[in-house]
C-alpha cells in the first residue's frame, strides 16, 4: 500500500516553540513537495526537492522555515521560532517527475500555534 | 504572474452538472491536473490532460483545456451529494522543473 506518511496528524505548540513535521514519501519517487493550506491563501508551494536536493524554497520564510530531505525516505520541514500566523495544514506530496508529475498527498499536519 | 486563478465557490443542485473554471500562466505546461480534497483529507488527483489535448472523458468527468486563453475546466456530469469537496485545478510547470503549482480551490457544495 504505497501512501505518503505525515507526522503527527495534529500539532499544537507555543509561540516560540520549535516545530518539525516529517513525510516519508513513497519509494521510487523523485520529487517531494511542501504546501502549506489556509483559508486565506489557499495551497501555497514552500518548498520542493528532486533527486533530495532542493530545487526551489522561495515560497518559505527564510529566516524561520527550513526544510531538509536527510535520505531518500524522510523529508522534514521546520519552524523556529513558530509563531501563531503559522498556524496551517501542511501537505507533503510526493511524485516521480517526467513529464506527467502526478503527485500522492499524504494526509497533512495540522498545526496550530498559541 | 505566478497565480493559478480559480472561483472560490459554486453551489449546484443534485442531479445537476457542474463546472469548475481554472485559468493558469505558464504556456510550456505539459500536464494539467484536477485534485479532489474531502474533508480532514489530503487531495487526490482526479484526472490530468495532457496539453496537446482539447479534451478528455472519464466516466461523469470531462476536461476542457483552451491552451491559446490557458483555460481549463472540469465538469461534473450527474453531481452527487458525495461529489461535495473542494477541487483544485495545478499546472506543472516545465520551465521550471516541473514545479507543480495549484489554484487555490473550488468550493462545491451539492444540495439535495
Amino acid at each position: 500500500d504505497a501512501r505518503v506518511t505525515q507526522t503527527p496528524r495534529d500539532k499544537v505548540t507555543e509561540m516560540g516553540q520549535e516545530v518539525t513535521m516529517r513525510c516519508q514519501p513513497i519509494l521510487g519517487h523523485n520529487t517531494v513537495f511542501w504546501y502549506r493550506q489556509t483559508m486565506m491563501q489557499g495551497l501555497e508551494l514552500l518548498a520542493y526537492f528532486r533527486n533530495r536536493a532542493p530545487l526551489d524554497d522561495s515560497g518559505m520564510p527564510k529566516d524561520r522555515f527550513s526544510a531538509e530531505m536527510p535520505d531518500a525516505t524522510l523529508a522534514t520541514l521546520k519552524i523556529q521560532p513558530s509563531e501563531p500566523r503559522d498556524s496551517a495544514v501542511y501537505f507533503c506530496a510526493s511524485a516521480w517527475t517526467g513529464e506527467n508529475t502526478e503527485a500522492f498527498f499524504g494526509q497533512g499536519t495540522r498545526l496550530t500555534v498559541v | 504572474g505566478e497565480d493559478v486563478e480559480q472561483s472560490l465557490f459554486l453551489s449546484v443542485r443534485e442531479g445537476d452538472s457542474s463546472v469548475i473554471n481554472c485559468t493558469y500562466t505558464d504556456s510550456s505546461s505539459t500536464y494539467l491536473y484536477w485534485y479532489k480534497q474531502e474533508p480532514g483529507a489530503g487531495l487526490q488527483l482526479l484526472t490530468y490532460i495532457f496539453s496537446n489535448m482539447d479534451m478528455k472523458q472519464d466516466q461523469r468527468l470531462t476536461v476542457l483545456l483552451n491552451k491559446k486563453d490557458k483555460h481549463l475546466s472540469l465538469r461534473i456530469a450527474d453531481t452527487q451529494t458525495g461529489d461535495s469537496a473542494i477541487y483544485f485545478c495545478a499546472e506543472a510547470r516545465m520551465d521550471s522543473s516541473y514545479k507543480l503549482i495549484f489554484g487555490s480551490g473550488t468550493r462545491l457544495l451539492v444540495r439535495p
